[in-house]
């Protein structure tokens, strides 16, 4: 099946700094990325959805200021977490769609982002 | 709206019992259901779709429209089941978001 990576796998950061997340579609073309946010032992959480040369769409609730997301080819997006604090703690997922027929999402393996 | 439902949070069972974990959903489209699963420390994969109507890892789901129900069953459940299993809804065969209900998550006890 087809391979979605991110990095970095883990982050540690200090309150106020940014973190930039990576996500990449390693053996076909992602049109849409997806991105999510994954608390302990509870669903994923859409953030946005990230469409190739467009701006994203977020989600009610989520602040696009604050979760920068960039769609710059159609094999790489980017989560940027602005001026990150501690309640911004959390796992985060992308994943890809993979645009054919009968098409399947295709998740990445998940960022742990810690801010301190 | 949508809405996908997985009433129970936790499921135990013992290896070779059958399982059953719910899932109920509203749509008034016609949607397309998933069953993904996330094994210990690994990402999220899909197990299966129900326009597959295909059996993977002994599991299978039957979307019922009556009762806008997708139910996963498995007639001997084995140790190496255990895991999260999320229910998931996509409005019509399309690009588009997957609706997540919030996962239950299955004990198979030796």
């Amino acid at each position: 099946g087809a391979v979605v990576s991110q990095h970095p796998s883990w982050v540690i950061c200090k309150s106020g700094t940014s973190v930039k997340i990576e996500c990449r579609s390693l053996d076909f073309q992602a049109t849409t990325m997806f991105w999510y946010r994954q608390f302990p032992k509870q669903s994923l959480m859409l953030m946005a959805t990230s469409n190739e040369g467009s701006k994203a769409t977020y989600e009610q609730g989520v602040e696009k200021d604050k979760f920068l997301i960039n769609h710059a080819s159609l094999t790489l997006s980017t989560l940027t977490v602005t001026s990150a604090h501690p309640e911004d703690s959390s796992f985060y997922i992308c994943s890809a769609d993979q645009g054919a027929s009968y098409n399947e999402q295709f998740f990445g393996p998940g960022t742990r982002l810690t801010v301190l | 709206a949508q809405r996908v439902t997985q009433p129970e949070k936790l499921l135990s069972v013992f290896k070779g019992a059958p399982v059953e974990l719910k899932c109920n959903y509203s749509y008034s489209g016609s949607p397309e259901l998933f069953w993904y699963v996330q094994y210990s420390r690994q990402r999220l994969q899909l197990l299966l779709r129900h326009i597959s109507r295909e059996s993977i890892k002994g599991f299978t789901a039957d979307l019922n429209k009556g009762e806008t129900s997708f139910h996963l069953k498995k007639p001997f459940a084995q140790e190496e089941d255990s895991a999260m299993y999320y229910c998931a809804l996509r409005r019509g065969s399309t690009l588009g978001r997957l609706y997540f209900g919030r996962g239950t998550q299955l004990t198979v006890w030796p």
